[in-house]
C-alpha cells in the first residue's frame, strides 16, 4: 500500500533551523491529512492536521502546507527544538471512511544542539 | 489531559493461543480503532467501530479477530488463534467525531513465539 510515501528516511538539523519533512500521497479521494509525531515505545501524538479545503495551517511552531495539484504535503517546523527528535508520520484520511488514516512510513528527525 | 490507555504493555503468548488486548478510550470520544505496527513497517488500520458495530474493516481483519465494547468504558481486541505473524505493536484510538483527530494510546506489544 504506497498511497502516502514520505520519501526521506531521516533528516537531521540544527537546532534553531527549519525542519521541512515532506509527504506524497496518490489517493484524490484524500480529504484530511494529519501528522503525527511519534517517540520509542509511545504511540503516535497527534501533531497538526490540515483539511483538502485549505492550502496552509498553522499552529505555533509548526506549519502544514498543502500542493493538492502535487498530491503534496510538507510539514514545517520552525525553529526547531532538540525536543523534537522523534519519527514523523504523515496520515492521510478518505473522505468516505470512518476515520480509517493510511500511514506514511515514517521520517526520523533528529535535530542537534 | 484525557488520555487513552492500553493494557497489557507487552503479552508473550503461544501460536495458536487466544490474546485479549485491552483499551480505555477517552471518556467523551464515540469512535474507536485499533492500528498496528509489525516491526519496520507502517502503521495500518485494522478496525474503526462506532455505535456498538463495527464500522468498517480492513483486509488484515479476518476473522481471527474481534472487538467489543463489552462496558461503558473498555473496549477490546481479541485474537482467537495467534500466528506468528501477529506479532507486532497494536494501537488503540479514539476520537470525538469520525471527522476529527485520531488519539492514541502507547500500545501493546504482542509477540508471539
Amino acid at each position: 500500500d504506497q498511497q502516502v510515501k514520505q520519501n526521506s528516511p531521516s533528516l537531521s538539523v540544527q537546532e534553531g533551523r527549519i525542519s521541512i519533512l515532506n509527504c506524497d500521497y496518490t489517493n484524490s479521494m484524500f480529504d484530511y491529512f494529519l501528522w503525527y509525531k511519534k517517540y520509542p515505545a509511545e504511540g503516535p501524538t497527534f501533531l497538526i492536521s490540515i483539511s483538502s479545503i485549505k492550502d496552509k495551517n498553522e499552529d505555533g511552531r509548526f506549519t502544514v502546507f498543502l500542493n493538492k495539484s502535487a498530491k503534496h504535503l510538507s510539514l514545517h517546523i520552525v525553529p526547531s527544538q532538540p525536543g523534537d527528535s522523534a519519527v514523523y508520520f504523515c496520515a492521510a484520511r478518505d473522505g468516505t471512511s470512518y476515520g480509517k488514516l493510511t500511514f506514511g512510513q515514517g521520517t526520523i528527525l533528529t535535530v542537534h544542539p | 489531559e484525557p488520555e487513552v490507555t492500553q493494557t497489557p504493555s507487552h503479552q508473550v503468548t503461544q501460536m495458536g493461543q487466544e490474546v485479549i488486548l485491552r483499551c480505555v478510550p477517552i471518556s467523551n470520544h464515540l469512535y474507536f480503532y485499533w492500528y498496528r505496527q509489525i516491526l519496520g513497517q507502517k502503521v495500518e488500520f485494522l478496525v474503526s467501530f462506532y455505535n456498538n458495530e463495527i464500522s468498517e474493516k480492513s483486509e488484515i481483519f479476518d476473522d481471527q479477530f474481534s472487538v467489543e465494547r463489552p462496558d461503558g468504558s473498555n473496549f477490546t481486541l481479541k485474537i482467537r488463534s495467534t500466528k506468528l505473524e501477529d506479532s507486532a505493536m497494536y494501537f488503540c484510538a479514539s476520537s470525538e467525531l469520525y471527522t476529527g483527530e485520531l488519539f492514541f494510546g502507547e500500545g501493546s506489544r504482542l509477540t508471539v513465539l
